[in-house]
């Protein structure tokens, strides 16, 4: 079983705060690094899909970096809003084996932006 | 309309019933999922089926059955429904020429009480 581990488990920020969070996974086999933003009652939508080591990806004020060596990736949010709030979720899929196709996901950080 | 529906959106049911929760996509995608979602844990995968002929388990199999009637549509059943499988659960898609694990595309989700 592969793990990922995200960290913190929840955030609490003013609004205006830039944070950040991490998503840790195995180093061995890696194929590509997902970051799902899940707003509550609303179904998950993908920020970023990550496939090489260095990679860094830009959405507005939300940028990724990757790290596939250290088996690590950082989600950097600049100027939280309320409209911010949300669960984050990484998942990671490994290059062969059983886990050929699939992506693990790790237990999502909760941020929450105070106005 | 969503691209990815699924229904019911919530069901109350009584342990040792069947239950089946259907899913439907009009994205055209080949590769269809089921996930389920505990708090404080990350989605884990319950089947995934990669074409209609393709079905395969994911990590937490047991107690389910999936049946993927054509391109669009993949149901999960739970034969005999037990209260620990009382979760949020996820349909997604993924487009096979976004390579190996492209992006999810998730549905709204199906709230599931086992009384």
């Amino acid at each position: 079983i592969l793990n990922v581990e995200q960290s913190p488990q929840s955030l609490h920020v003013q609004e205006g705060d830039s944070t950040n969070f991490t998503c840790s996974f195995p180093s061995s086999n890696f194929y590509a690094l997902h970051w799902y933003r899940w707003e509550t009652a609303k179904s998950p939508e993908a920020l970023f899909v990550m496939t090489l080591n260095g990679d860094e990806k830009k959405k507005g004020r939300i940028s990724a970096t990757l790290n596939t060596k250290e088996g690590y990736s950082y989600l950097y949010i600049k100027g939280s809003q309320p409209e911010d709030s949300a669960t984050y979720l990484c998942a990671f899929s490994s290059a062969g084996g059983t886990s050929y196709g699939k992506l693990t996901f790790g237990q999502g950080t909760i941020l929450t932006v105070h106005p | 309309d969503a691209d990815v529906t699924q229904t019911p959106r919530n069901r109350i049911t009584k342990t040792g019933k069947r239950i089946m929760l259907e899913c439907s996509q009009t994205k055209g995608h080949d590769r269809m999922y089921w996930y389920r979602q505990d708090p404080g844990l990350g989605l884990r995968l319950i089947y995934y089926s990669f074409d209609v002929k393709d079905i395969n388990k994911g990590e937490i199999s047991d107690g389910y059955s999936v049946s993927r009637q054509a391109q669009a549509k993949f149901s999960l059943s739970l034969e005999s429904a037990i209260p620990n499988q009382t979760a949020l659960y996820f349909c997604a898609t993924s487009d096979p020429g976004q390579g190996v694990t492209g992006e999810l595309f998730f549905g709204e989700g199906s709230r599931l009480t086992v009384l």
